[in-house]
């Protein structure tokens, strides 16, 4: 099985900040990793797929990266909406989720 | 518009069994792989099965926590997914998706094991 360590589990930023989330896969995965964003009592948002392509409808400042192992999404100027919890998802051998981080607000 | 529209959760006792549906629109069923995800109350996203097209030979898979007790199947006559659940135990309680990777996810039905 494919196992995917997210850190950090959470994080807390400003309006405004910088904000980067990595996922690890216990194996090659090459770029069959998507990143999901989910607010609270919500079905969960594709946001990033292929490592590293944007979503139809999503705002660029999101932005992925990465593949093979080491993978990270970037959000370069956080917004109030985006405060949320964000998951990878390997989908190179079946599903496997990463741990999830919680962005809350500083 | 693609949806996904879960249905068949409630309450059910400890050994009991429930079958969840999801019935999808906006795009071509029959093509595309179907997954369940569930999230226990205040944890992460948990896959738990997964069906091929038929085209693909219609194989299911399974985690490891499910395996033997859940069945996942579809329907493609009805665009609608299924999941048996047979042995339900308390750590089974959970929202319950039905997903598609290109397609999206439904918005969950939530299952209940309790006595």
């Amino acid at each position: 099985d494919i196992q995917m360590t997210q850190s950090p589990s959470s994080l807390s930023a400003s309006v405004g900040d910088r904000v980067s989330i990595t996922c690890r896969a216990s194996q090659d995965i090459r770029n069959d990793l998507g990143w999901y964003q989910q607010k609270s009592g919500k079905a969960p948002k594709r946001l990033i797929y292929a490592a590293s392509s944007l979503q139809s409808g999503v705002p660029s400042r999101f932005s992925g990266s990465g593949s093979g192992t080491e993978f990270t999404l970037t959000i370069s100027s956080l917004q109030p909406e985006d405060f949320a919890t964000y998951y990878c998802l390997q989908h190179n051998t079946l599903w496997t989720f990463g741990q999830g981080t919680k962005v809350e607000i500083k | 518009e693609v949806q996904l529209v879960e249905s068949g959760g409630g309450l059910v006792q400890p050994g009991g069994s429930l079958t969840l549906s999801c019935a999808a629109s906006g795009f071509t069923f029959s093509k595309a792989y179907m997954s369940w995800v569930r999230q226990a109350p205040g944890k992460g996203l948990e896959w738990i099965a997964r069906v091929k097209s038929r085209a693909d030979g219609g194989t299911t898979d399974y985690a490891a926590p499910v395996k033997g007790r859940f069945t996942i199947s579809r329907d493609d006559s009805k665009n609608t997914l299924f999941l048996h659940m047979n042995s339900l135990k308390t750590e089974d309680t959970a929202l319950y998706y039905c997903a598609s990777r290109n397609w999206g996810w439904g918005q969950g039905t939530l299952v209940t094991v309790s006595s």
